[in-house]
């Protein structure tokens, strides 16, 4: 089954900094994927970005870009130029196969709580 | 608006009682899905659905019901509330199969926050 760590349970960064968010997994699959997801205090889950494992390039969505080491079981998340919007908790999460329908669940990090302080 | 949408967002009942938490999607995707996310157990799959009149159970289906009669809603049941069902449930819905080059993210609805009293 796969696994995923994320082994920082809080974070803080100044405004406009950046940070590094850590996930690392475990998984048998040679083809897998990898998703960041943030969660406001609100409480909406946000999809942010998607890495493939064979994906040839690191994955970048604006501001949001992921340092993906295969060989490490890396997928860290890197965020430039904080801002206070991005205070919340951040999920890594890896598909894994259901035993029926072909489907995929997501199985989840425990999260970080990344605090931005003006 | 596009996306999807689950109501109600918050909901207080006591044990005993049925309640049905409603997902609606507007994307016409096939798979839809049930979380539920606790303190100490992060996201855990309730049930799936790969397509209208499909439905499999995921990792805690025990007191929940759901069905699927059109392709755009999933509701969730749960037939006679317990407190240990006290939670955030959120609803999710993909485009289908990933494998290989296909990301088939799934993306999440709201939320709904229950407590059962």
């Amino acid at each position: 089954a796969q696994k995923i760590t994320q082994t920082q349970p809080g974070m803080f960064v100044q405004e406009k900094e950046a940070v590094t968010l850590v996930c690392t997994y475990d998984t048998s699959d040679p083809s897998y994927g990898l998703f960041w997801y943030k969660q406001p205090s609100s409480g909406e889950m946000i999809f942010l970005i998607y890495q493939g494992s064979y994906d040839q390039q690191n994955a970048t969505e604006g501001r949001y870009s992921l340092n993906f080491q295969k060989a490490r079981k890396s997928a860290n998340l890197v965020i430039s130029a904080s801002q206070l919007g991005d205070s919340a908790m951040y999920f890594c999460a890896m598909r894994e196969p259901l035993a029926q329908g072909g489907s995929e669940k997501l199985v989840f990090g425990k999260g970080t709580k990344l605090t931005v302080n003006p | 608006d596009a996306g999807i949408t689950q109501s109600p967002r918050y909901k207080i009942t006591e044990t005993g009682r049925q309640v049905t938490l409603m997902c609606h999607q507007t994307w016409s995707h096939s798979y839809m899905f049930w979380y539920r996310q606790d303190l100490g157990h992060g996201l855990r799959l309730i049930y799936y659905s790969a397509a209208a009149d499909i439905t499999d159970k995921g990792e805690v289906p025990d007191g929940y019901v759901v069905s699927r009669s059109k392709t755009e809603n999933f509701p969730l049941t749960l037939e006679s509330a317990t407190r240990s069902q006290t939670s955030v449930y959120f609803c999710a819905s993909s485009e289908g199969l990933a494998g290989g080059l296909t990301k088939n993210i799934q993306y999440f609805g709201a939320g709904t926050r229950l407590s059962v009293l």
